[in-house]
């Protein structure tokens, strides 16, 4: 029982160019989420998937798009990356319970992203 | 506007001296709330979570939080510090709804002198 696992762990890419961060769990959770994580300003929601074939903005969705491709996996993909998404990038998941989501409660590890 | 806001940016406590780190939210429905720590090069943690029901919820670590709905506040306290719960610390706060939109405040670190 792995979790969230998280590919690549760290990303050095030059603007303009493309990547897709790759995010999977193994609990068989319904929710999944895309954060990222920038010095004093906490985490921000960038998009969630409340279950397998569905996806929505957070709060900051602009540059992204993501994919849940499958009930276990769940991917970032930034198309022309621009130095403003140098970050750390978190996926997270949770289950639903008794009719409402549950707060994210497990985390990945993180993919720390620089964009030169 | 929805607003999580930790006053203390940086705390530092004595190992064995006790702890409270203070979370105030502005939120217009009535909030759920929640209590995450990130260990340096971490993912986060849930401490614990505040839905309905008693204003004082137990978490993990011996963590636990009060609601107080009047002060719109949701801090977190621990008895007796120990040398492991230096990291980060995250208030965040979320609709009642179906949905994971949190908001995060924007954390405090906590370090701990033996």
């Amino acid at each position: 029982n792995a979790g969230v696992t998280q590919t690549p762990k760290f990303q050095v890419l030059k603007t303009g160019q493309s990547m897709t961060l790759q995010c999977a769990q193994d609990m068989n959770h319904n929710s999944m989420y895309w954060y990222r994580q920038d010095p004093g300003m906490g985490l921000r929601l960038i998009y969630y998937s409340a279950s397998e074939g569905t996806t929505d903005k957070g709060e900051v969705p602009n540059g992204y798009n993501v994919s849940r491709l499958n009930k276990r996996e769940f991917s970032l993909r930034l198309e022309s990356a621009a130095p403003s998404q140098t970050s750390v990038y978190f996926c997270a998941s949770s289950e639903l319970t008794k009719g409402f989501s549950s707060p994210p409660d497990v985390f990945g590890p993180g993919t720390r992203l620089t964009v030169l | 506007a929805q607003s999580v806001t930790q006053p203390d940016i940086h705390i530092t406590v004595s190992e064995g001296a006790s702890l409270e780190l203070r979370c105030n939210y502005s939120y217009g429905a009535t909030p759920y709330l929640f209590w995450y720590v990130q260990s340096p090069g971490q993912g986060l943690q849930l401490l614990l979570k505040y839905f309905s029901g008693d204003t004082l919820v137990q978490g993990i670590k011996g963590f636990e939080a009060e609601f107080k709905r009047s002060q719109s506040s949701f801090n977190l306290r621990k008895p007796s510090v120990h040398w492991s719960d230096a990291a980060e610390y995250f208030c965040a706060v979320g609709p009642s709804s179906n949905t994971g939109k949190l908001i995060f405040g924007q954390g405090t670190t906590l370090q701990v002198k033996p």
